[in-house]
């Protein structure tokens, strides 16, 4: 399964647009990449997913780049209540036990 | 998502008791999951199903038990609870995990928070 990496926190402000980078050097060729978005005393919620390109819908953009070694969520005009924890998930899913949530990038977004 | 639901929201026992955990979906997806959330540690896998009588385990499995007996529910016991598992517990399910665009999501419940004492 391949690894990721993201960065541990990341602040903006309202209006704003933020991109958060995962890092997934290892990944492989049948490999997708899945993005969640976490509110505190919630669970996960499924944001968005995509092979490769930019796959865009009505909450954020995934640009994928050639190589497929990173990819980047793109949420635009940010307001208060995308203040969560963001996970990049890598993988091809066949097993469950590979679903492998990280720590995620913790969001904070100013008035 | 009103799809899945979990009960009960917070959960008080003592350290060697018995408790369940109750983890409903209505969506009837075929895999269901149990998750474990501590600080630092991020999400991790204690058990999963990928349909009703079919259990496996995951990263954290030690101390805890699973059923399935309907596709619905998935309920998660501790047998004698012990304080390394306070935590919080998230249940999920999802459609399949095939490939390519049938990698569907996993779907989340809000969570128990357990408190062992």
């Amino acid at each position: 399964l391949a690894k990721t990496t993201q960065p541990i926190s990341m602040d903006s402000y309202e209006g704003q647009e933020v991109n958060i980078t995962c890092s997934h050097n290892n990944i492989a060729t049948n490999d997708y990449i899945t993005w969640y978005q976490q509110f505190p005393s919630q669970g996960p919620r499924f944001i968005i997913q995509g092979y490769k390109t930019k796959v865009t819908n009505e909450v954020a953009s995934l640009f994928i780049p050639a190589d497929r070694k990173s990819s980047t969520l793109s949420l635009p005009r940010v307001s208060l209540s995308d203040t969560a924890v963001y996970y990049c998930l890598v993988g091809v899913y066949s097993s469950a036990s590979k679903i492998i949530f990280g720590s995620g990038t913790r969001l904070s977004i100013r008035p | 998502d009103a799809g899945i639901t979990q009960s009960p929201r917070y959960k008080i026992t003592e350290t060697g008791r018995q408790v369940t955990l109750m983890c409903h979906q209505t969506w009837s997806h075929s895999y269901m999951f149990w998750y474990r959330q501590d600080l630092g540690h991020g999400l991790r896998l204690i058990y999963y199903s990928a349909a009703a009588d079919i259990t496996d385990k995951g990263e954290v499995p030690d101390g805890y038990v699973v059923s399935r007996s309907k596709t619905e529910n998935f309920p998660l016991t501790l047998e004698s609870a012990t304080r390394s598992q306070t935590s919080v517990y998230f249940c999920a399910s999802s459609e399949s995990l095939g490939l390519g665009l049938d990698n569907s999501p996993l779907h989340f419940g809000n969570g128990t928070r357990l408190t062992v004492t």
